[in-house]
């Protein structure tokens, strides 16, 4: 298994302009979630998909951020528009409950390292 | 709210020391605790699973415990190796669901 795929690694944009994260989970993995990592809020929460359906997005910043997964292979993190404050890396995770009955074990992806000027 | 409290500064020790590193929270006592590794530009790596009804946990080198009175889980490495170095994370169940919360990591860095 490939483990979870992110694309672009890196972007560079300039504020506001619209950016979108892809993901792609391990297949067998029935949860995504988004996470945001900076130097001074660490590892932060974003949204929570089960069986492609988002059941917690209230860690997402504001109205900019929003998050689909139109099937069980892919999901993605639009920030529409963007501004420096949102520059970042994102990972996207994925989980099966087989994994560890009970508890919540995750696979990260890489991360997509976000520029914003 | 649950807090998370890892060592902010670097963790600096020789080679085949055991390094032990500290993660402490707040509040209510989660139903597991989670140490994952994290190397620089990738993202954080499992590494082992402790429940609330567990004092200690073993794997390999790894060793984590789980104090529920002192609300804190020490992680150590025996015989640690300079491929250990990176950073450690700590991740704790908000309310036995879905939602892990991280502390901040702490950095360990083994020299030859």
């Amino acid at each position: 298994d490939a483990g979870v795929i992110q694309s672009p690694r890196h972007e560079v944009t300039e504020m506001g302009q619209e950016v979108t994260l892809r993901c792609k989970p391990i297949s067998g993995h029935n949860s995504l979630f988004w996470y945001r990592q900076t130097m001074m809020r660490g590892l932060e929460l974003l949204i929570y998909f089960n069986n492609n359906v988002p059941i917690d997005d209230s860690g997402m910043p504001e109205d900019r951020f929003s998050a689909k997964m139109p099937n069980a292979s892919f999901s993605t993190l639009k920030i529409q528009p963007s501004e420096p404050r949102d520059s970042a890396v994102y990972f996207c995770a994925s989980s099966h409950p087989g994994l560890a009955p009970g508890a919540n074990v995750l696979t990260f992806g890489a991360g997509s390292r976000l520029t914003v000027l | 709210s649950q807090k998370i409290e890892q060592n902010s500064e670097a963790l600096n020790i020789q080679e085949g020391k055991t390094a032990t590193l500290t993660c402490n929270y707040t509040n209510y006592s989660p139903a597991y605790l989670q140490w994952y590794r994290q190397d620089p530009g990738r993202g954080p790596v499992f590494l082992l699973l402790i429940r609330e009804n567990e004092k200690e946990k073993r794997k390999e080198r790894l060793k984590v415990t789980f104090d529920t009175t002192l609300k804190q889980s020490l992680f150590h490495i025996t015989a640690s190796q300079p491929a250990d170095s990176a950073t450690y994370l700590c991740a704790l169940d908000m309310d036995s669901s879905y939602k892990l919360i991280f502390g901040s990591g702490t950095r360990l860095l083994v020299r030859p």
